[in-house]
């Protein structure tokens, strides 16, 4: 089944940091460019990262030298380092693909729930 | 950075009515333009891409028209299991920004 799946969401103080890991099954992720979106309680869609397929990343200002998006093509996996993390971070992350670079958005994951706050 | 802006941000129709919701760009963004739907506590699908390219698997009663900076989600004939938020995004160029949203629901 072609699916994501994104794990290590949590409670974290602020200050704090966290990893989150998007595993990529029933296609090879290395073709494809992924992306993490994050959506605020209540609130719509925010784009965060991407890494395209050559391994080029780009940041939304919001997170820009805080976060650092990551694959490793080996274990079928898309990482989100977070760190500094502040109480506006706070939201349901998802993991989504897109089939090549500079495409919409075909696949995504169910999502990984952060919170922050003391 | 170009921004996208949606409109209106919630509309309530009755179940047959055909629904068209806007998205613009602050700048021109040619056709890279998609259209997702999010349903309560579940992850967007996308419906469209390409402006008006319908996803597999899409009714065909979702339809996307524009180019450039203007753009329309229309949805011919409203169902029930049409109730949700819809989300433009640009692709063409970082930020992948996406549209603020229209939450749709039937009167």
């Amino acid at each position: 089944e072609v699916q994501l799946v994104e794990t290590g969401g949590g409670l974290i103080q602020p200050g704090g940091s966290l990893r989150l890991s998007c595993v990529t099954s029933g296609f090879t992720g290395t073709t494809n460019y992924m992306s993490w979106v994050r959506q605020a309680p209540g609130k719509g869609l925010d784009w965060v990262s991407v890494i395209y397929s050559g391994g080029s990343t780009y940041y939304a200002d919001s997170v820009k030298g805080r976060f650092t998006i990551s694959r490793d093509n080996s274990k079928n996996t898309l990482y989100l380092h977070m760190n500094s993390l502040r109480a506006e971070d706070t939201a349901v992350y998802y993991c989504a693909r897109g089939t090549t670079d500079w495409d919409a958005f075909d696949l995504w994951g169910q999502g990984t729930m952060v919170t922050v706050s003391s | 950075d170009i921004q996208m802006t949606q409109s209106p941000s919630s509309l309530s129709a009755s179940v047959g009515d055909r629904v068209t919701i806007t998205c613009r760009a602050s700048q021109g963004i040619r056709t890279s333009l998609a259209w997702y739907q999010q349903k309560p506590e579940k992850a967007p699908k996308l419906l469209i891409y390409g402006a008006s390219t319908l996803q597999s698997g899409v009714p065909s009663r979702f339809s996307g028209t524009g180019s450039g900076t203007d753009f329309t989600l229309t949805i011919s004939s409203l169902q029930p299991e049409d109730v949700a938020t819809y989300y433009c995004q640009k692709y063409n160029s970082d930020p992948l920004t996406f549209g603020g949203g229209t939450k749709v629901e039937i009167k």
